[in-house]
């Protein structure tokens, strides 16, 4: 069945720095890939998304490249700031576009 | 809009109790679904709806009814509570389903089953 594998965290970065949480799926088809982020205490909210092959999706400085070669949309920012902390979700909806299945979620800390 | 909104936001409940999470949205969505979210676990699909009257199952769907009489609401209801059942409950919504749909989701609910 489809799903969805993110790094664990919890990732600790100092301001400024590099950010990559790497995501990798399972699919039969053609899904659609996610990247939801979850503040403290609040719901998830989009991030971005990219719904083809070699699409890229941006916001806020975040970036993820849907690799079907890999299987892959990993998220990156060039220069990450305290306000980033956060948990991140990587999620995909497949040929049941009913059904979203998410990561485990990574942990972002930044530190000033 | 207040987009999508959860009651209550916490709760305390006894095993064999029972009780109905609520979740409201706004926006007019057809789809509306709900998730349990557990440490290193991510979210997990319970059960949606693509619209008033219909419903249908997710991942883990057992110990949990739902129903939709209503575009707007859709509760979740828990019959017998159990200790596995601790977790926080998000309800997401979206205008249709489709690869290009964005889900919202509502501040959740956190659940303790002594």
């Amino acid at each position: 069945g489809d799903s969805v594998t993110q790094m664990e965290g919890p990732v600790t970065l100092s301001e400024e720095a590099f950010l990559t949480i790497n995501c990798t799926y399972t699919a039969t088809g053609y899904p659609s890939l996610f990247w939801y982020v979850q503040y403290p205490g609040e719901g998830l909210q989009l991030l971005l998304k990219a719904t083809k092959a070699d699409d890229k999706g941006s916001n806020k400085g975040f970036e993820a490249t849907y690799r079907k070669e890999t299987t892959s949309f990993h998220l990156e920012k060039g220069s990450v700031q305290v306000s980033d902390s956060a948990v991140y979700f990587c999620a995909l909806s497949g040929d049941n576009f009913n059904k979203f299945y998410f990561g485990s979620g990574t942990k972002l800390n930044v530190k000033p | 809009n207040a987009g999508v909104t959860q009651t209550p936001k916490f709760q305390v409940l006894k095993t064999g109790q029972s009780m109905t999470l609520q979740c409201a949205q706004d926006m007019n969505h057809e789809y509306m679904s709900w998730y349990r979210q557990d440490p290193g676990m991510g979210l997990r699909l319970i059960h949606y709806s693509v619209g008033a009257g219909i419903t249908d199952q997710g991942e883990v769907p057992n110990g949990y009814n739902v129903s939709r009489s209503t575009t707007e609401d859709f509760p979740l209801r828990l019959l017998s509570a159990a200790p596995s059942q601790t977790s926080v409950y998000f309800c997401a919504s979206s205008y249709s389903t489709g690869p290009q749909e964005t889900q919202y989701f509502g501040p959740g609910t956190r659940l303790l089953v002594l």
